[in-house]
């Protein structure tokens, strides 16, 4: 079946100005996640959807960074007036919640944004 | 949240069985212990999660200490293809979200 994808592949944006990554889940999937990471490091979470509930949004790094879930399904992350140190892959993942019984995260092939 | 290390980078040589190790001594009793791993130019994917007791799957199996201290994956037969950075995480229960550290890379030689 279709797994997780993600739009762009690849953004080269200036320094600055907005930009916008989609993120379409596994159909069925509630939990909905939003990672980074920048070059030769781990990743580093994001934010956290979780059906109708209010996201968890302890990872993003400042106030320019938003991100939202239309009708449950497909994300949006913003970052507004890029900086360079925001250039990384950002990776989007989906589950099954936990009262559903599994935890496996699968993950999209990433968007890789580079700021210049 | 409870932190694992794990050693920066192992080899191995193909079809050899591999012990990637991980330590966990600060975790607590209702933390889950997850693997990932991530091919190059990929996203992570899941490999094995146990809770106490061993786990065995199609892509590896899970040895946890009694103490559940420390766990190991074992790749009972190492690939090229499972070269990756293998990652250690725990979940507490009812958490969804993974804290990833910098992982494990594996080389496989041929």
């Amino acid at each position: 079946g279709a797994g997780v994808s993600q739009s762009p592949s690849n953004k080269v944006t200036e320094k600055g100005k907005d930009v916008e990554l989609r993120c379409d889940p596994i159909s069925g999937h509630t939990a909905l996640y939003w990672y980074r990471q920048s070059l030769g490091q781990g990743l580093e979470f994001l934010i956290y959807f979780q059906g109708n509930s209010a996201p968890d949004k302890s990872g993003l790094p400042s106030d320019r960074f938003s991100a939202e879930r239309t009708g449950g399904s497909v994300s949006t992350l913003t970052i507004q007036r890029t900086q360079q140190e925001d250039s990384a892959v950002y990776l989007c993942a989906s589950s099954l919640s936990v009262g559903q019984g599994t935890y496996e995260q699968y993950f999209g092939p990433g968007t890789r944004l580079t700021v210049t | 949240d409870a932190k694992t290390t794990q050693p920066n980078s192992m080899e191995s040589n193909e079809e050899e069985p591999v012990h990637l190790p991980c330590n966990h001594s600060t975790i607590s009793g209702t933390d889950y212990i997850h693997w990932y791993r991530q091919l190059p130019s990929q996203g992570p994917e899941y490999v094995i999660h146990g809770l106490t007791s061993n786990v065995n799957n199609r892509m590896a199996s899970l040895a946890i200490a009694e103490d559940r201290k420390s766990s190991t994956l074992i790749l009972h037969r190492a690939t090229l293809r499972d070269a990756a950075v293998y990652y250690c995480i725990l979940r507490k229960t009812g958490a969804n979200n993974l804290f990833f550290g910098t992982g494990t890379r594996l080389t496989v030689i041929p």
